[in-house]
């Protein structure tokens, strides 16, 4: 089982608000990443972190942005949330050596915005 | 460039029966391939993984998947679907020794009774 945190598992707020959604991991990993799912579609990189005080945005555009000033933890920001944000956030991370390349999931944190 | 294609965005079996879920790849770099599997709910979890060893992968929960490299295929396997099988499973692909993951759009399977 990973142990890898997300909060708030679901969210429910108003168009203008400012949000953050948490994610943390207690395995040591460097590598963290958000993914943004949608149903029936694929899951799309948003933001990925190599390590601390590292992070480069993915392949979508995506207007929220990320931090990691800590190993374990590296939240997810939207300072004005919209409608078109609604959607599933997926955190995961991922070691390096025999397990390279595997990704751990958090269980996601869906976000609908009124 | 990498990018991921499962056939089947629904496929349904009856318990008892074979489960094929379809992925094709494409890479200009020698492939990770990955199946993930999402439960209602949940994250994904993944099932099992391809890194140019064995070209037949076994997985958890009596899952495997065969690497062809002439078909640029990956599809996911099991003799014998269970009801708990029902779930959205996900292919993916990574150049080897990279990090960045890319994911097919998911195929849904429906175990019948």
């Amino acid at each position: 089982e990973a142990d890898i945190y997300q909060t708030p598992r679901y969210l429910v707020i108003g168009t203008g608000k400012k949000i953050t959604l948490e994610c943390s991991q207690t395995m040591g990993h460097d590598k963290m990443y958000w993914y943004q799912q949608d149903p029936g579609m694929e899951l799309h990189l948003i933001h990925y972190s190599y390590g601390v005080n590292s992070t480069e945005k993915g392949d979508l555009s995506s207007e929220s942005t990320v931090s990691r000033i800590r190993t374990e933890h590296f939240p997810l920001t939207l300072e004005s949330a919209r409608p078109s944000h609604t959607s599933q956030y997926l955190c995961a991370s991922s070691d390096h050596g025999m397990r390279a390349g595997e990704l751990f999931f958090g269980e996601g944190s869906r976000l609908t915005v009124l | 460039a990498q990018s991921v294609t499962q056939l089947g965005s629904h496929v349904s079996v009856s318990e008892g029966a074979l489960v094929l879920l379809r992925c094709n790849y494409s890479s200009s770099v020698p492939p990770y391939l990955f199946w993930y599997v999402q439960y209602p709910n949940q994250g994904l979890q993944l099932l099992l993984k391809y890194t140019s060893a064995a070209t037949l992968v076994k997985g958890i929960n009596g899952f495997e998947a065969e690497f062809k490299k002439s078909e640029t295929s990956f599809h996911l396997t099991k003799p014998s679907a269970h009801m708990s099988d029902a779930a959205e499973y996900f292919c993916a692909v990574s150049a080897a020794g990279g990090f960045k993951t890319i994911f097919g759009a998911g195929t849904r399977l429906f175990v019948k009774a």
